[in-house]
């Protein structure tokens, strides 16, 4: 069965980045592409950016332009997400989510990591 | 980017129940991408309807999407207690990927 797992909760101070992993399983890695989502604490659901695991390209909307990373090692079939110069703005539970359809990155989510909560505070 | 504005923000009713929610687009939404999310308290959200109307695997029949260019709908059309959660659409047609801001469904 597929399936998404995600790394452990993280606490950071201002400034500092964060690399959140998500370990995907019970599927052809490369065949879909995955994405990266955050929701604050009571709030709504804010795209981050998406990669390919089969070439590694990544888009990402332009609020996160210059602050986002993402990568992706096949061998493990895990992919990453860093972000940079965090603030109290990014405490939020960070979700990676698998594309519904085969090798289409005009896709919704079908599977989803647990989350990660990431929480950013001096 | 495109907006999607969810009402109502809040939907009070019982069960067996017919829900209806709504999602409006600040422009055409490119070939119908429009999916609808559930989303459970500590969960991750689940798929529901993909392209404005076909449902994900598993899903009930209970649950029907529908609409088209700027105006989509979800319905539930009996409410069953485990339906009580927040439900987001999101359209997937064009970069940025973005969501409405929720409607929660709660128990009247």
């Amino acid at each position: 069965q597929v399936q998404l797992v995600q790394s452990g909760a993280e606490v950071k101070k201002p400034g500092a980045s964060v690399k959140v992993s998500c370990k995907a399983s019970g599927y052809s890695f490369t065949s879909y592409y995955m994405y990266w989502v955050r929701q604050a604490p009571g709030q709504g659901l804010e795209w981050m950016g998406i990669i390919s695991p089969s070439d590694a390209i990544t888009n990402r909307p332009q609020k996160f332009q210059g602050r986002i990373s993402m990568t992706r090692d096949t061998s493990t079939s895990t992919v990453y997400m860093e972000l940079s110069s965090l603030t109290s703005e990014d405490t939020a539970v960070y979700f990676c989510a698998r594309g519904l359809l085969y090798n289409n990155n005009w896709s919704p989510f079908d599977y989803w990591g647990q989350g990660t909560l990431v929480a950013v505070s001096s | 980017d495109i907006v999607l504005t969810q009402s109502p923000g809040t939907l009070s009713l019982s069960p067996g129940e017919r829900a209806t929610l709504s999602c409006r687009a600040s422009q055409s939404v490119n070939s119908n991408s429009l999916a609808w999310y559930q989303q459970k308290p500590g969960q991750a959200p689940r798929l529901l309807i993909y392209d404005a109307s076909s449902r994900a695997t598993d899903i009930p029949d209970r649950f029907s999407g529908s609409g088209s260019g700027t105006d989509f709908t979800l319905t539930i059309s009996r409410l069953e207690p485990e339906d009580f959660a927040v439900y987001y659409c999101q359209q997937y047609g064009t970069s940025p990927r973005t969501f409405g801001q929720g409607t929660k469904v709660e128990i009247k």
